[in-house]
């Protein structure tokens, strides 16, 4: 069974561009989320969707960012326009519903990094 | 105060030794409680699950004490390759992880 697939590994960006990252969850879960760690900092949560739905967007961190899940298959995280302060690593993950839905598996992480 | 707090180390300990970390959290609603393994520049890896009666998965042993809101991790006989972060994971509603800021563990030969 493919695990939670994340993709770029890597990008570098300058201030002020656009920057789009893909999560593939494991096939057959409905619950994606997105985490972030800044340097130095713990992962922090961003937001998570539930099939197509998002249940609970709390940690995004502004208005900047924006988060989709079409078909409530894979999905994209954009931040357009990036600052420096978006730094970091981008982590997605992936659960069952149900009893399990508390077990969280994660992507390898994109790491972002805007100059 | 942090919702969940850990001592980030690092522990230094020789091969062989046992090793304990512990783990605070601040919401007394929080639900589930996790230990995951991150190795350096790689994903959190879920070790295992902690529960009220404890777990033990081999040379791992975790425990939940509700009362007092925190959790701890037991690893014995340790091994060059448990170097890692160990991260404390606690869940309250609608399945929202927070995670304390890891606890670096260094196995020495």
């Amino acid at each position: 069974e493919a695990g939670v697939t994340q993709f770029p590994s890597h990008s570098v960006i300058e201030k002020g561009q656009t920057v789009t990252l893909r999560c593939d969850p494991i096939s057959g879960h409905d619950n994606l989320y997105w985490y972030r760690r800044v340097m130095g900092k713990e992962i922090k949560f961003l937001l998570h969707f539930v099939k197509e739905s998002k249940q609970d967007e709390s940690g995004m961190p502004n208005n900047r960012f924006l988060a989709e899940r079409t078909g409530g298959t894979y999905s994209t995280l954009k931040v357009q326009p990036a600052e420096l302060e978006d730094s970091g690593v981008y982590f997605c993950a992936s659960s069952h519903t149900g009893p399990s839905k508390n077990i969280q598996y994660f992507g390898a992480g994109t790491r972002l990094s805007v100059l | 105060r942090k919702e969940v707090e850990q001592d980030p180390g690092p522990f230094n300990v020789p091969e062989g030794a046992t090793v304990a970390f512990n783990c605070t959290y601040s919401n007394s609603a929080s639900q589930s409680f996790f230990w995951y393994r991150q190795d350096c520049r790689k994903e959190p890896k879920l070790l295992m699950s902690v529960y009220s009666s404890g777990n033990e998965d081999g040379r791992f042993t975790a425990q939940l004490n509700r009362a007092s809101q925190y959790i701890s991790l037991l690893i014995r006989d340790s091994k060059l390759s448990d170097s890692a972060t160990y991260l404390c994971a606690v869940i309250g509603g609608y399945q929202k992880v927070t995670f304390g800021t890891g606890t670096k563990l260094q196995v020495i030969p």
